[in-house]
């Protein structure tokens, strides 16, 4: 059976530090993936997907990046933390671009101070 | 893709059977009808969706209207884990599998 792990569970940082999160899928290959993210009394937003490795689309700018340097794992990222950075971020994957089910992961979260 | 409306909360019983609304009067040919559903500081969990015909799982009787203008959520029995907020969701075909998740239901269960 696939299964999504996603790490750390929780962090607090300090504004303008760095950030990275990460997403591990396991029992499928070569899965879609995507960071989805979502601020505190908010609804989620896609922030990027990937479809192979090395390559990664972007759908809202937040100052983040997306990495994708193995199939089955997916690294969310950035140098300088922002306060509006806070909130729950959350790995997913599907089999395919087209009609196919996102399975989320358990998520991160983040508080920025 | 097209926008949903629902409820924004509704409350059942333990041992009732819920029917979640949802409405999409603008929706287009070629967008399934998703359902997820999500607690706090947890994933969405997928529950069903369909395209024109009703589905069933184990989790939920999914009910498409036939104009497919509307659906609903069926949840037999319902028990306390089943307390979490309903999302409804259009998705077309292709593209990069982008989910637009709104407000959603929030279902309270009383024991």
């Amino acid at each position: 059976a696939q299964t999504i792990h996603q790490w750390p569970v929780a962090e607090i940082k300090a504004v303008g530090s760095p950030l990275s999160l990460g997403c591990t899928i396991k029992g499928k290959s070569s899965p879609n993936l995507y960071w989805y993210w979502q601020a505190t009394g908010g609804t989620l937003q896609q922030l990027f997907y990937s479809i192979t490795v090395g390559q990664v689309e972007s759908v809202v700018q937040l100052n983040l990046s997306a990495s994708r340097p193995k199939d089955d794992q997916f690294i969310l990222s950035t140098e300088k933390l922002l306060l509006s950075h806070s909130g729950f971020y959350l790995c997913a994957w599907s089999l395919g671009t087209v009609g196919n089910t996102l399975y989320f992961g358990e998520g991160s979260r983040l508080i920025v101070v | 893709d097209a926008k949903t409306t629902q409820p924004d909360s509704m409350e059942s019983t333990e041992g009732e059977t819920v029917h979640l609304p949802c409405s999409h009067a603008t929706i287009s040919g070629n967008e399934y009808i998703y359902w997820y559903r999500q607690v706090p500081l947890q994933g969405p969990e997928y529950v069903t969706h369909g395209l024109q015909q009703n589905t069933t799982n184990s989790m939920a009787f999914l009910a498409i209207a036939s104009d497919r203008k509307s659906s609903t959520l069926i949840l037999p029995h319902v028990s306390l884990r089943d307390a979490a907020v309903y999302h409804c969701i259009l998705r077309r075909t292709g593209g990069n599998n982008k989910l637009t998740f709104g407000q959603g239901t929030v279902l309270s269960v009383i024991p």
